[in-house]
C-alpha cells in the first residue's frame, strides 16, 4: 500500500530564502509524482508533475526532482516571497493519487 | 471561466438528512474524481470516474454515490448523513488517467 509523507509539516522562512520541501513515498511503482499547492479555503492547483521517467521538472522559481529508487522527492522554492505562503502537496500516481498531509509554508516579509 | 466548480461552497445539514453536491468541468476532461479532506487536512480519493468506468475506493460508505448525467458534470449524492461526514468535498478533472488534476474550490460539509 502506498504511503506518501512529507516534512516539515509546517515551516516559516523570511522573505527571499531558498528552500526545499521533501517528499517521500513506500512504493517506487508509480506513474508520476506531483506537486500542488493549496491556499485557505480554496481548492488545489496543480504546480508540477514529473513523469516517472523523468528526474526533475523546472517552472519559474520552482523546480521539482524525482528519485524513484529512493522513493524521494523534492520541490526547491528559489527566492521566496510571501505570495509563496500556502500548503504544498506531493502525491505519488499509481492507480489513483495517494496524497502526502502537505507543508504549511510560510513565507514572512 | 472556473474551470472546475461546484456548488454548494457550504453546506449545513442534520444528521439522517440526504444531501448532494454538484460538479462540473468546462475542460473537456475525459475523467471526474471526487476526494475527501478531513479536519487533519488529509486528501483521499473517494471516487474516479470516466464515461466507461467507475472505480470506488473499498473504503467510502455505500451511502455515498457519485451520479454523472454527462462527461462533464459528477455530482456526488450522500444519504442518511452522520456526523463523521462532515469535511471538506472537492471534485476535480483530468484529462486521462494520471495527468493534472484541476480541482473545484471545494465544499465544506457540517453535518450536526
Amino acid at each position: 500500500k502506498q504511503e506518501v509523507t512529507q516534512i516539515p509539516a509546517a515551516l516559516s522562512v523570511p522573505e527571499g530564502e531558498n528552500l526545499v520541501l521533501n517528499c517521500s513515498f513506500t512504493d517506487s511503482a508509480i506513474y508520476n509524482l506531483q506537486w500542488f499547492r493549496q491556499d485557505p479555503g480554496k481548492g488545489l492547483t496543480s504546480l508540477l508533475l514529473i513523469q516517472s521517467s523523468q528526474r526533475e521538472q523546472t517552472s519559474g522559481r520552482l523546480n521539482a526532482s524525482l528519485d524513484k529508487s529512493s522513493g524521494r522527492s523534492t520541490l526547491y522554492i528559489a527566492a521566496s516571497q510571501p505570495g509563496d505562503s500556502a500548503t504544498y502537496l506531493c502525491a505519488a500516481a499509481a492507480g489513483n493519487l495517494i496524497f502526502g498531509k502537505g507543508t504549511k509554508l510560510s513565507v514572512k516579509p | 471561466d472556473t474551470a472546475v466548480s461546484q456548488t454548494p461552497k457550504y453546506l449545513v445539514t442534520q444528521m439522517g438528512n440526504d444531501k448532494s453536491i454538484k460538479c462540473e468541468q468546462n475542460l473537456g476532461h475525459d475523467t471526474m474524481y471526487w476526494y475527501k479532506q478531513d479536519s487533519k487536512k488529509f486528501l483521499k480519493i473517494m471516487f474516479s470516474y470516466n464515461n466507461k468506468e467507475l472505480i470506488i475506493n473499498e473504503t467510502v460508505p455505500n451511502r455515498f454515490s457519485p451520479k454523472s448525467p454527462d462527461k462533464a458534470h459528477l455530482n456526488l449524492h450522500i444519504n442518511s448523513l452522520e456526523l463523521g461526514d462532515s469535511a471538506v468535498y472537492f471534485c476535480a478533472s483530468s484529462q486521462v488517467e494520471h495527468s493534472p488534476l484541476h480541482f473545484g474550490n471545494g465544499t465544506r460539509l457540517t453535518v450536526t
